[in-house]
């Protein structure tokens, strides 16, 4: 059965530095996975989607890794801003199902 | 942006009494999925439908049931309300061109007391 686990649950920097985000899956059969963006009270945001078969993908500054054999992925952002500040999920495509991590909440102190 | 709107936002209700929760979409999406969120967990799917009046359940259907009677409006219902169905509910669908991106509405938040 697919797990899908984030650490840390919280991370808290200054803003400006660049961080990253892990996410770990168990089960190396992926048909994609894909990183959100959810900001208090409201739905989520879509912001990368990797393919199976890609490495990463970019979009500003955010980059996202995928390293399906030893079941990991990172969003890395670049430069980071106060307006960043949200909790960041993982979701792995296993099966034609949807596998979530529990979320990494992220506070950019200005 | 799919145009997905869920109402109602926020409800409180009681124990034993039926809920009825609406995610309506402006995009023509075939797939779309009531999912519920709650501190501590992922989001975890409740039932999803891939057309008008198909459906299937998720991994925690039970309590719920959902129809489809319009492409365009997906309805999940808790027949019966009880307190460990007190969470965020999330309505999503599926974008067109087989990328598999996913689309969310803005939660309703349900207290059931």
């Amino acid at each position: 059965k697919q797990e899908v686990t984030q650490i840390p649950a919280a991370l808290s920097v200054p803003e400006g530095e660049n961080l990253v985000l892990n996410c770990s899956f168990t089960d190396s059969a992926i048909y994609n996975l894909q990183w959100f963006r959810q900001d208090p009270g409201k739905g989520l945001t879509s912001l990368l989607l990797i393919q199976s078969s890609q490495r990463e993908q970019t979009s500003g500054r955010l980059n996202a890794s995928l390293d399906k054999s030893s079941g990991r992925s990172t969003l890395y952002i670049a430069a980071s801003q106060p307006g960043d500040s949200a909790t960041y999920l993982c979701a792995v495509d296993s099966n034609y199902q949807l596998i979530w991590g529990a979320g990494t909440k992220l506070i950019i102190k200005p | 942006d799919a145009g997905i709107t869920q109402s109602p936002r926020h409800k409180v209700t009681e124990t034993g009494t039926p809920v009825t929760l609406r995610c309506h979409q402006t995009e023509n999406h075939r797939y779309m999925y009531w999912y519920r969120q709650d501190p501590g967990h992922g989001l975890r799917l409740i039932h999803y439908s891939y057309g008008v009046k198909d459906t299937d359940k998720g991994e925690v259907s039970d309590g719920y049931s959902v129809s489809r009677s319009k492409t365009e409006d997906f309805l999940l219902t808790l027949e019966s309300a009880t307190s460990s169905q007190t969470s965020v509910y999330f309505c999503a669908t599926l974008g067109e061109g087989n990328t598999g991106e996913l689309f969310f509405g803005e939660g309703s938040r349900l207290t059931v007391l």
